[in-house]
């Protein structure tokens, strides 16, 4: 069976960094992209980014380019999200999704879901 | 960045109803649109990719259709599991933008 597990709900302060995770099973990590999509409490999706594990290319929203880094652990068959400065506008839950192919397909199987809360 | 803008925001309907959401594209994304299912607090649901491309184990009831800039996601003979929330995506070029989501409720 496919999955994507996600790391569990974090709550942090404005200003520091915080690592969540993917962790794939059931599948052949390097064919599928990894997307990273948002969605803020109460809004839509928001797509952020996706990675292509195989050789660790990445693409970027601009709304998100500079400020999260997306990266994996062949090895382990993880992706991954990164933040070094948190805001509190960062507050959201967040999904990891797989792509068999850029274009022509949707994301067919999905993490259930990390929520990050920044506060002071 | 292509603008996604789904039509309606808000859709009441009854069991039993054939419902239609539009989306439409700010500029032409030819046939790379996806449509997902998203239920309160859960990880979206892909319905349907490459236009009209039924994913693996939907029902029959959804489909999809269109090309350029307008899309539509339809669904016959609504089932009391089918409200929810839908989102398009156009898949043509990053970023892969996603509609506002319409919202599917109950009559």
């Amino acid at each position: 069976e496919v999955q994507l597990v996600q790391s569990g709900a974090e709550v942090k302060k404005p200003g520091e960094s915080l690592r969540i995770s993917c962790m794939t099973s059931g599948y052949t990590f390097t064919d599928y992209w990894i997307t990273w999509v948002r969605q803020m409490p109460g809004k839509g999706l928001e797509w952020m980014g996706r990675i292509d594990p195989s050789d660790s290319y990445t693409n970027y929203g601009p709304s998100f380019e500079g400020h999260v880094t997306i990266s994996v652990d062949k090895s382990i068959g993880t992706a991954y999200l990164q933040w070094n400065s948190l805001r509190a506008s960062d507050t959201a839950m967040f999904f990891c999704a797989r792509l068999f192919e850029v274009r022509q397909y949707g994301m067919d199987v999905w993490g259930q879901g990390t929520t990050v809360i920044v506060s002071s | 960045d292509i603008q996604m803008t789904q039509s309606p925001s808000t859709l009441s309907a009854s069991v039993g109803d054939r419902v239609t959401i539009t989306c439409r594209a700010s500029l032409s994304i030819s046939t790379f649109l996806s449509w997902y299912q998203q239920k309160s607090g859960k990880a979206p649901k892909l319905l349907i990719y490459a236009t009209s491309s039924l994913q693996s184990g939907v029902p029959s009831r959804f489909s999809g259709s269109g090309s350029g800039t307008h899309f539509t996601l339809t669904i016959t003979s609504l089932q009391p599991e089918d409200f929810a929330t839908y989102y398009c995506q156009q898949t043509y070029s990053a970023p892969d933008t996603f509609g506002q989501g319409t919202n599917l409720e109950i009559k």
